[in-house]
């Protein structure tokens, strides 16, 4: 298996633009999640899904959107980049079906660099 | 609501030293806490879970940590550091019902100096 994998590993936007990150997994998971991880804060849920066709919104939402059409993928959407976007994104994917007990497992994150 | 607060932005310690990583919680119900550990660059691996068995649970790399109901508190413990070891460690909390997310603390950067 390879897990959680996320395309690109590093991306630079203009203000404005908007891109994709990819986030794929392997393991048959019913739930995925996307987190971004600032200097001193943690990482902090923007979106998550509990199933394909499922989402809903983290802590910090504002700027992103998601979709879950199959449950191996799970892209997260900048629409129009902000500076305060800059952060580094792992995506995280677990079973499921035993409540908050079970493990999550990371991947290797994308770093995003917003001028 | 549930939240959690990692005493100690940064850690300094000896090789062969005793580890100690602070971490409080807050949850209105049973919680479930996980120590996760990030190397350089990397993602994040699981170092041990609490899921409400044994108080005193065992991770990899020699970790364990303690699970304090009265103290509210999850501190991760290692005997003896080694320089491999040197890392930014996060402890989470979940729980059964709501968004089954994990939230974070804001992390503890392990130094092992030599």
């Amino acid at each position: 298996n390879a897990g959680v994998t996320q395309t690109p590993k590093f991306q630079v936007l203009k203000t404005g633009q908007s891109m994709t990150l990819q986030c794929a997994q392997d393991m048959n998971h019913e739930y995925m999640s996307w987190y971004r991880q600032d200097p001193g804060m943690g990482l902090r849920l923007i979106h998550y899904s509990v199933g394909a066709g499922i989402t809903d919104q983290g802590e910090v939402p504002n700027g992103y959107n998601v979709s879950r059409s199959t449950t191996e993928d799970f892209p997260l959407r900048l629409l129009s980049a902000a500076p305060s976007q800059t952060s580094v994104y792992f995506c995280a994917s677990r079973p499921g079906l035993a409540g908050g007990q079970e493990t999550q497992y990371f991947g290797p994150g994308t770093r995003l660099l917003v001028l | 609501a549930q939240s959690v607060t990692q005493l100690g932005s940064h850690v300094s310690v000896s090789e062969g030293a005793l580890v100690l990583l602070r971490c409080n919680y807050s949850s209105s119900v049973p919680p479930y806490l996980f120590w996760y550990v990030q190397y350089p660059n990397q993602g994040l691996q699981l170092l041990l879970k609490y899921t409400s068995a044994a108080t005193l649970v065992k991770g990899i790399n020699g970790f364990e940590a303690e699970f304090k109901k009265s103290e509210t508190s999850f501190h991760l413990t290692k005997p003896s550091a080694h320089m491999s070891d040197a890392a930014e460690y996060f402890c989470a909390v979940s729980s059964a019902g709501g968004r089954r997310a994990l939230t974070f603390g804001s992390g503890t950067r392990l130094q092992v100096q030599p």
